[in-house]
């Protein structure tokens, strides 16, 4: 299995532009989360999906930003407009079962710098 | 909601020596307590975990203990070694429908060689 497979590692865009940040979780994982971590704030979840339904989306700073999960094998984060106050090392992760805890599987990040 | 709280925030010990990290939580639902270490430029990945019907759990120089009247948990690591050195993270998770899962704010650990 490849893991969870973010794109793109890296995005360096301009204040105003819409960013959006790829996930696709590890086969068979049916939960799906969108962290974002800075040096300030640390690990910080926006939103997370259960049989690609969103479940909790408390996190999401503001309107600017949504996610999406349109199938169980890709999610979507979108900033419009971006700021650089959004720069960030945004991770996803997946996990299987529901019943009970179990571990999640990062991504390996999109660090994303909005100039 | 979850709120989890982690110290101390940097630690440093000699190589050889134990390093302690603690964890509060505040929602007693949560039922699932995972620790994942973090180095630089890297993925935070799973070191060890514990549930809430256990007290302790040990994996060999790891160990972690939970406290749920207190609602504290620990990780212990004993004989570190420069490879030791990350930033480590508490997490607990509640499930509602589906087990969100909080993290603490990162312990950076440094061990001097």
């Amino acid at each position: 299995d490849a893991g969870v497979i973010q794109s793109p590692r890296h995005e360096v865009t301009e204040m105003g532009q819409e960013v959006t940040l790829r996930c696709k979780p590890i086969s068979g994982h049916n939960s799906l989360f969108w962290y974002r971590q800075t040096m300030m704030r640390g690990l910080e979840l926006l939103i997370y999906f259960n049989n690609n339904v969103p479940i909790d989306d408390s996190g999401m700073p503001e309107d600017r930003f949504s996610a999406k999960m349109p199938n169980a094998s890709f999610s979507t984060l979108k900033i419009q407009p971006s700021e650089p106050r959004d720069s960030a090392v945004y991770f996803c992760a997946s996990r299987r079962g529901q019943g009970t805890g179990t571990e999640a599987f990062f991504g390996q990040g999109t660090r994303l710098t909005v100039v | 909601g979850e709120n989890v709280e982690q110290h101390p925030s940097t630690l440093s010990v000699q190589e050889g020596d134990s390093a302690v990290i603690k964890c509060t939580y505040s929602d007693s639902a949560s039922n699932y307590f995972p620790w994942y270490k973090q180095e630089l430029g890297k993925r935070p990945q799973l070191i060890i975990d514990i549930r809430s019907n256990v007290g302790e759990k040990k994996d060999q120089r790891i160990a972690v203990t939970l406290n749920k009247t207190a609602k504290h948990f620990s990780l212990h690591i004993t004989e570190t070694q420069p490879e030791d050195s990350a930033v480590y993270f508490c997490a607990a998770s509640i499930g509602t429908g589906g087990f969100k899962t909080i993290f603490g704010a990162g312990t950076r650990l440094f061990v001097k060689a």
